[in-house]
């Protein structure tokens, strides 16, 4: 049981080059999120999904595009990268259908994480 | 608007000595609150959750209080251990969240030997 996996772990970037950020569950989980965390500024909310094929804003939207075309993975790609991009960049999942629905299925499990540097 | 606060960016604690870390929230109608730890280059893992029903949830050394009056958990870990240094976020969902957690900014605990 893998958990939640992130590829790649770290990238390289010029600005306006585009890339694809992997995130894969094996928990059977329903929702999945995207994170960026920047010094100071703690986790926020990129984009996240209630389930396969949907797929929903959060805090900081932005310059990034996502898709849940399986259960499993959730993909971040951006388009043209620029240097605000630059972060650290975490994928979660919560929410399993089995088992007690309480409020326990908001905990969510993160990822190792993908340091990304837009140049 | 930060609806959950973390006021302390960084805490410096002896090993064996009582930790406490403080986390204000301002919406009423969140009903469960999270910690997560993260260790540089690692993801946050999950340590402990608290419902609003309950004012104390305990698990091993790790405690977590909730006064729901005041808007305000805290999170206790007792003893201190070398181990725990890390930074510690603190999270809460519920009240129109849609299951979603909104995380403070964290706290940088050092526990020195």
């Amino acid at each position: 049981n893998a958990g939640v996996t992130q590829t790649p772990k770290f990238r390289v970037l010029k600005t306006g080059q585009s890339m694809t950020l992997l995130c894969a569950q094996d928990m059977n989980h329903e929702y999945m999120y995207w994170y960026r965390q920047d010094p100071g500024m703690g986790l926020r909310l990129i984009h996240y999904s209630v389930g396969e094929g949907t797929t929903a804003k959060g805090e900081v939207p932005d310059g990034y595009n996502v898709s849940r075309l399986k259960k499993q993975n959730f993909l971040l790609g951006l388009e043209s990268a620029a240097p605000s991009q630059t972060s650290v960049y975490f994928c979660a999942s919560s929410f399993p259908l089995s088992g007690p629905l309480d409020s326990s299925t908001d905990t969510q499990y993160f990822g190792p994480g993908t340091r990304l540097t837009v140049l | 608007d930060q609806q959950v606060k973390q006021n302390s960016p960084s805490l410096s604690v002896q090993e064996g000595r009582i930790s406490i870390l403080n986390c204000d929230y301002t919406n009423s109608m969140f009903d469960y609150f999270l910690w997560y730890k993260k260790y540089p280059a690692e993801g946050p893992t999950f340590l402990i959750s608290i419902s609003s029903i309950k004012d104390k949830n305990e698990d091993g050394r790790f405690t977590v209080f909730l006064n729901k009056s005041a808007k305000h958990l805290s999170l206790h870990i007792v003893p201190s251990q070398p181990g725990d240094s890390a930074v510690y976020f603190c999270a809460a969902s519920g009240g129109g969240s849609q299951g979603n957690l909104i995380f403070g900014k964290g706290t940088k605990l050092s526990v020195k030997p």
